[in-house]
């Protein structure tokens, strides 16, 4: 079946540097647009990042532009989210999902990024 | 940047009632807009795009309607499962932004 899952989430210092991983299965990877969705404890849903099916085609929301890259792997059916200079307010559980004209059908079951010291 | 508003925060509600959500947009997003059902610990599931129509596997008893920049999302008649919280997400525009949610609890 269709399904997604991330890794690579953690505890982390402010400044520091994380990667997220995303393991796609079920569907033709490189046929899809993917993203990147987070939720702070306890807060509503924010939309971080899009990447398309071939990569040429990425979009950053502002509270990440600079500091955050997105990239995919089409052989490894995976997606990726470097994050850098970590803030606190950056902390919150990540999600990869794939959008199908403009709506988010499959998420995973998310990865926790905390930035604290 | 286009703002969802979602209203109540809170809805308390007896299982078997009836009860509406609703989501406004702070410019027009014609009838791009979603609903997602997200329960504790779990990812959101998407429940309703292009304003009205149901994913796969969600039950009639949700139903959405709406366009330009008021939406509703319709529950006809609670069931336990349905306690969680309830997130619109606009596809109009880049970026794509979501309300802040309404939790829907048992009254």
């Amino acid at each position: 079946q269709v399904q997604v899952v991330e890794s690579g989430g953690g505890l982390v210092k402010p400044g520091g540097s994380l990667r997220l991983s995303c393991a796609a299965s079920g569907f033709t990877f490189s046929d899809y647009y993917m993203s990147w969705i987070r939720q702070a404890p306890g807060k509503g849903l924010e939309w971080v990042s899009y990447i398309s099916g071939s990569g040429s085609t990425i979009y950053y929301a502002d509270s990440v532009k600079g500091r955050f890259t997105i990239s995919r792997d089409n052989a490894k059916n995976s997606l990726y989210l470097q994050m850098n200079s970590l803030r606190v307010e950056d902390t919150a559980v990540y999600y990869c999902a794939r959008p199908r004209a403009g709506v988010f059908d499959t998420w995973g079951q998310g990865t926790m990024v905390t930035v604290s010291s | 940047e286009i703002v969802m508003t979602q209203s109540p925060a809170t809805l308390s509600v007896s299982p078997g009632e009836r009860t509406t959500l609703s989501c406004r947009a702070s410019q027009s997003v014609s009838s791009n807009l979603a609903w997602y059902q997200q329960k504790p610990g779990q990812a959101p599931r998407l429940l309703i795009y292009g304003a009205s129509t149901r994913a796969t596997g969600v039950p009639a008893r949700f139903s959405g309607s709406g366009s330009v920049t008021e939406f509703t999302l319709t529950i006809s008649s609670l069931q336990s499962e349905d306690f969680a919280v309830y997130y619109c997400q606009q596809f109009h525009n880049w970026p794509r932004t979501f309300g802040q949610g309404t939790k829907v609890e048992i009254k």
